[in-house]
C-alpha cells in the first residue's frame, strides 16, 4: 500500500497568515493527487484533485501543487472559515490511502 | 444538485449484522463509480469498498474483505454496503461517496454524504 505522509499534524495559525500543509507519498503517484477539507461532525469536502485543479467553488486562495512523491496545499490568506481538518488522498493505486490528516488552529 | 444520503448505522454485537444503503440523486447514478470511505471516531479516513458504474469490478480493503459486501441498484440510485461479522474495530462513521468518472481507476471523491454511524459493541 502507498503511503502518505501529512506535516505537520497540527499547525497554529491567524487570519491572514500563509499556511502550507505539505503530503508525500512512499512511492510516485504522478499527480494522482486530492486534497479535502473537514470541520467537526461533517464529511470531508474536496478541495482540489490532479494535484493542483481547484474544485469548483473553492476559493482561489486555495492552491495544490506537486508532482511525484512531494505536494504541498497552500492557504494564500487564512480566513475564519479555513480552520479545519485536512487530508490529502492518493488515487494512483489500490487501495486508495489518506494522509492522517492536519488540523488547522487558530492560534 | 448532488446529494448522497445514509441510512441504516446503529448499534450491533460484536459478530452481528447491518446492511447501510446511499440513495443518491442529481446525477446519473450508473455513470459513475461509488464507494464507502469511514472514519473511526477520532481518526483518519478509510477506504473500505467500491463499485464501478459499470458494475463491474468492486474492490474491498483488507480490514473487510470476506466480511462486507458492496452492491449497487442502478434503478434505485442506491449503493449498499452488508456488513457482516462486524467487529469492534468496525465502529467508525461510515461515507458513502461518489467517484469521479465510472470505472474505479484513478478516482477522486465527491461529494460526501453526511455519513451514518456504527457502532460495534455488547
Amino acid at each position: 500500500d502507498i503511503q502518505m505522509t501529512q506535516s505537520p499534524s497540527t499547525l497554529s495559525a491567524s487570519v491572514g497568515d500563509r499556511v502550507t500543509i505539505t503530503c508525500r507519498a512512499s512511492e510516485s503517484i504522478s499527480s494522482w493527487l486530492a486534497w479535502y477539507q473537514q470541520k467537526p461532525g461533517k464529511a470531508p469536502k474536496l478541495l482540489s484533485y490532479k494535484a493542483s485543479s481547484l474544485e469548483s467553488g473553492v476559493p482561489s486562495r486555495f492552491s495544490g501543487s506537486g508532482s511525484g512523491t512531494e505536494f504541498t496545499l497552500t492557504i494564500s490568506s487564512l480566513q475564519p472559515d479555513d480552520f479545519a481538518t485536512y487530508y490529502c488522498q492518493q488515487y494512483n493505486s489500490y487501495p486508495y490511502t489518506f494522509g492522517q490528516g492536519t488540523k488547522l488552529e487558530i492560534k | 444538485e448532488v446529494q448522497l444520503v445514509e441510512s441504516g448505522g446503529g448499534l450491533v454485537q460484536p459478530g452481528g449484522s447491518l446492511r447501510l444503503s446511499c440513495a443518491a440523486s442529481g446525477f446519473t447514478f450508473s455513470s459513475y463509480a461509488m464507494s464507502w470511505v469511514r472514519q473511526a471516531p477520532g481518526k483518519g479516513l478509510e477506504w473500505v469498498s467500491g463499485f464501478s458504474g459499470s458494475g463491474v469490478s468492486t474492490y474491498y480493503a483488507d480490514s473487510v474483505k470476506g466480511r462486507f459486501t458492496i452492491s449497487r441498484d442502478n434503478s434505485k440510485n442506491t449503493l449498499y454496503l452488508q456488513m457482516n461479522s462486524l467487529r469492534a474495530e468496525d465502529t467508525a462513521v461510515y461515507y458513502c461517496a461518489k467517484g469521479s468518472r465510472i470505472t474505479l481507476h484513478y478516482n477522486w471523491f465527491d461529494p460526501w454524504g453526511q455519513g451514518t454511524l456504527v457502532t460495534v459493541s455488547s
